[in-house]
């Protein structure tokens, strides 16, 4: 497809389990940024990958959230031990080069009970 | 990154001109406005972006003060598909990457 796509669209999953969040970039865009968005508050950064290593986590909360872009295309947001306050919307962009327009994906609703 | 105040949310009418303004009052001289709009349960969409002078493109046109502690982001014909939250975003673009501060954002409603 010719944007960002975000797998699955809405997640439910319960308190304690683990979770992985898919973003496929659009193809070659070399830079890719995860954002987290809650209920009524704007996208908050997470993290932002160049190529393939993460080069700014500084937006992730804690220990538990982990995210991989192994071979610097399809990346993985993973989150251990969910709480239900890890519930809110999972954004991914990419962009072109680190700093061109960024393109946004459709998010993944992710619901902890 | 400096930031940026916008009213919370504000109407307009169908064919009218929207004008959305930020306040971004400690921007320093390398840091570029940007606008990003999402409309509901989209992610957010890039509009236009400026540095000191007045920018227009198909979707907007961005008008910066000359002291560039303000700007408008205006939506010549507004139409109910703009009804959405536009963010004003503060940012260094040449060093920094798009780890963007969205803050809350106007919410647009274009009544017919």
């Amino acid at each position: 497809g010719a944007g960002v796509s975000q797998t699955p669209s809405n997640k439910v999953t319960e308190k304690g389990k683990y979770v992985e969040l898919r973003c496929d970039p659009i193809s070659g865009h070399t830079a890719l940024y995860w954002y987290r968005q809650s209920l009524g508050q704007g996208p908050e950064f997470l993290i932002y990958f160049q190529g393939t290593g993460a080069a700014d986590d500084s937006g992730l909360p804690n220990d538990r959230f982990f995210a991989v872009r192994p071979e610097g295309s399809v990346s993985t947001l993973k989150i251990q031990r969910t709480e239900r306050g890890d519930s809110a919307v999972y954004l991914c962009a990419s962009s072109l080069t680190r700093d061109t327009e960024a393109f946004f994906g459709q998010g993944t609703r992710l619901t902890v009970v | 990154d400096a930031k940026t105040t916008q009213p919370t949310s504000m109407d307009c009418a169908e064919g009218r001109a929207a004008n959305l303004p930020c306040n971004h009052s400690t921007i320093s001289g390398n840091e570029y406005v940007y606008w990003y709009r999402q409309i509901h349960s989209q992610g957010p969409q890039y509009i236009i972006h400026g540095l000191k002078n007045n920018e227009t493109n198909e979707m907007a046109s961005l008008i910066i003060t000359e002291d560039r502690k303000s700007s408008t982001l205006i939506l010549p014909h507004a139409t109910l598909r703009d009804t959405a939250v536009y963010y004003c975003i503060v940012r260094v673009a040449t060093t920094g990457a798009n780890n963007l501060f969205f803050g809350t954002g106007t919410r647009l409603t274009v009544i017919p």
